[in-house]
């Protein structure tokens, strides 16, 4: 079946740097284009990024951008986000997403998300 | 950037009536509107595209209205499993991004 899992949450300091994993698997990996969204706990959806089906194209919200870097490797079919210069606004349950399309459209496929925590 | 705005932030309803969400860009996106659901502890779940496209497995109950700024998520016949937390999302606009609204929260009247 169609599935998405993450890793590499956890606790870190502000300033420092964490990257995340995301595994496809059910589905051509290669064929879709593939999103990071935010949550805080108890709040609302905040987009991140998306990269493009085959890489070429990558897009950031305002607040993680040239702080965050999205990229997938598609021999892996594995999605990634490094984030750089972590603030304690970034707390929050990351979720990989796959776009319906190779694009920027919507999202029909979500993880069950790994929690980032920045904390001193 | 375009800002998305749902009304109203609750919306309390009893099990078997009618619901309806609301949701407004502050520019034309087109038709370029998806819709999810979310319930406690899981992810979202992609309900309606194409501002009225149900997405696979969707229940005829849910449809979705509107173009250009103004839409709407009607639920026809509230069942228990429907409250939840309702977000829109607009993928329109250049540079290619998404905004989602801050959601709707459907409970139970």
């Amino acid at each position: 079946q169609v599935q998405l899992v993450e890793s590499g949450g956890g606790v870190v300091q502000p300033g420092r740097s964490l990257r995340l994993s995301c595994a496809a698997s059910g589905f051509t990996f290669s064929s879709y284009g593939m999103h990071w969204v935010r949550q805080v706990p108890g709040k609302g959806l905040e987009w991140v990024a998306v990269i493009w089906y085959d890489g070429s194209n990558k897009y950031y919200g305002d607040s993680v951008k040239g702080r965050f870097t999205i990229s997938r490797d598609n021999s892996k079919n594995t999605l990634y986000l490094q984030m750089n210069s972590l603030r304690t606004e970034d707390t929050a349950v990351y979720y990989c997403a796959r776009d319906r399309g190779q694009r920027t459209t919507e999202i029909d496929i979500w993880g069950q998300g790994t929690l980032v925590t920045v904390s001193s | 950037e375009i800002v998305m705005t749902q009304s109203p932030a609750t919306l309390s309803v009893s099990p078997g009536e009618r619901a309806t969400l609301s949701c407004r860009a502050s520019q034309s996106v087109n038709n370029n509107l998806a819709w999810y659901q979310q319930k406690p502890g899981q992810a979202p779940r992609l309900l309606i595209y194409g501002a009225s496209t149900r997405a696979t497995g969707i229940p005829a109950r849910f449809s979705g209205s509107g173009s250009g700024t103004e839409f709407t998520l009607t639920i026809s016949s509230l069942q228990s499993e429907d409250f939840a937390v309702y977000y829109c999302q607009q993928y329109n606009n250049w540079p290619p991004g998404v905004t989602f609204g801050q959601g709707t929260k459907l409970e139970i009247k």
